[in-house]
């Protein structure tokens, strides 16, 4: 097994330019999350997801989309990117809810808004 | 809303020496969970503790839950340089929110 994927590794952008960062589980898991981790701020919340098809709003989320056409696939969308939102965007799963069930983690996308 | 609040943010120590990490929440939780981020890497689960006044011991970590289930603590006995990287707390509620702590990052000089 993979686990969660993360595509890409790696992602430079100019301002207002717009990507699409894939999430990828092969684990079954219902629930998927997007988060973003920035230097002294742990990791922070932007959507998530409780099943195909479902989306809802985390901690951060303006300035994201996302979609969950199928169960294991969540991606994330930023359709004008701004500095701001440099970061290093992590994708994670589990298989029951997540504030009691252990979250697996992809290994990362780092993206850098110029 | 939630807040999990951890101190210290980062930690220096010599191999060999002890490590604490300690994790407060604003309100209470139905478990804590502690993952392990290498320099470079991903979060990745350490534990969860569920019971009120819980300790459990993984080798030379030891992680315990308030009993009031609003805070914890991992320590580590002589750490080694192979502990280094950044120590996160995530305090879960029943339901379905995990709020992360801000993370302690380890530093061992040899």
């Amino acid at each position: 097994n993979a686990g969660v994927t993360q595509t890409p590794k790696f992602r430079v952008l100019k301002t207002g330019q717009s990507m699409t960062l894939l999430c990828a589980q092969d684990m079954n898991h219902e629930y998927m999350y997007w988060y973003r981790q920035d230097p002294g701020m742990g990791l922070r919340l932007i959507h998530y997801s409780v099943g195909e098809g479902t989306t809802a709003k985390g901690e951060v989320p303006d300035g994201y989309n996302v979609s969950r056409l199928k169960k294991q696939n969540f991606l994330l969308g930023l359709e004008s990117a701004a500095p701001s939102q440099t970061s290093v965007y992590f994708c994670a799963s589990s298989y029951s809810v997540g504030g009691t069930d252990t979250q697996y983690f992809g290994p990362g996308t780092r993206l850098t808004v110029l | 809303g939630q807040q999990v609040m951890q101190i210290p943010q980062y930690q220096h120590v010599q191999e060999g020496e002890d490590f604490t990490t300690y994790c407060n929440s604003s309100t209470t939780l139905s478990n804590i969970q502690w993952y392990k981020q290498r320099p470079g890497g991903h979060p990745v689960f350490l534990i969860q503790l569920v019971k009120s006044g819980e300790v459990k011991k993984q080798k030379r970590l030891t992680f315990q839950f308030g009993e009031a289930k609003k805070n914890s603590s991992l320590h580590i006995t002589a750490t080694q340089t192979t502990d280094v990287g950044t120590y996160f707390c995530a305090g879960g509620t029943s339901y379905g929110k995990l709020t992360f702590g801000q993370g302690t990052i380890l530093t061992v000089h040899p």
